[in-house]
């Protein structure tokens, strides 16, 4: 049971232009989400989160939207580079239920190929 | 920065061998974890630690034991290996707190094969 799901395997996108990555999850317990950037060799790297409180949180080029609703997050990279190639991951977690223990939900990640 | 350090990057052993991976992180964090990572699967937990000499089942334990004797040691056991346990293994650290969200912060993977 996929709780975590990330439709699309992989994407490309041209260099300076907008890149959507994107995200459901089925879990309504979850109340943090983040995104892992992973390049091939290396181990993912944290790069913007965002909590059930709020519906958007930006930091640089990169901007996370979560709408509950639809239990839907979208991570957004503008303008995207070369880079920024790599595998993205979504996860989530439900903080309270763990008690601090941030036990992660991944998805099976996004291959982002930015192209000049 | 954050250091999760993972003792091999390659491993190669054979089917039925009693494999060790271990992970040290250098920032104090409570909470440690090992996953593995396949193609199309994404990362999947396979024990986690709170605390020293706590553990917890993740996702999928089968096949493995950990350790934790010391807050910044981490190790995952493969009691028998066998060849489906072939995969990238990832370890990661975290602050442990129960009000503010704290990302983890991972190792850079040990690729093992069995043969």
């Amino acid at each position: 049971d996929q709780q975590v799901k990330q439709n699309s395997p992989s994407l490309s996108v041209q260099e300076g232009r907008i890149s959507i990555l994107n995200c459901d999850y089925t879990n309504s317990m979850f109340d943090y989400f983040l995104w892992y950037k992973k390049y091939p060799a290396e181990g993912p790297t944290f790069l913007i989160s965002i909590s059930s409180i709020k519906d958007k949180n930006e930091d640089g080029r990169f901007t996370v939207f979560l709408n509950k609703s639809a239990k839907h997050l979208s991570l957004h990279i503008v303008p995207s580079q070369p880079g920024d190639s790599a595998v993205y991951f979504c996860a989530a977690s439900h903080t309270i239920l763990t008690g601090g223990g941030n036990k992660l939900t991944f998805g099976t990640g996004t291959q982002l190929k930015v192209e000049l | 920065d954050v250091k999760v350090t993972q003792s091999s990057r390659y491993l190669v052993k054979r089917t039925g061998e009693k494999v060790f991976l271990e992970c040290v992180q250098d920032m104090d964090h409570e909470n440690m974890f090992w996953y593995r990572q396949d193609p199309g699967l994404g990362l999947r937990l396979i024990y986690f630690s709170y605390d020293v000499k706590m553990k917890e089942k993740g996702d999928i334990p089968e096949g493995y034991s950990v350790s934790r004797e010391k807050k910044e040691r981490f190790s995952l056991i493969l009691e028998s290996a066998s060849t489906n346990q072939t995969s990238m293994y990832l370890c990661a650290s975290s602050f442990r707190d129960s009000i503010l969200n704290q990302p983890q912060h991972f190792g850079d993977g040990t690729r093992l094969s069995i043969l």
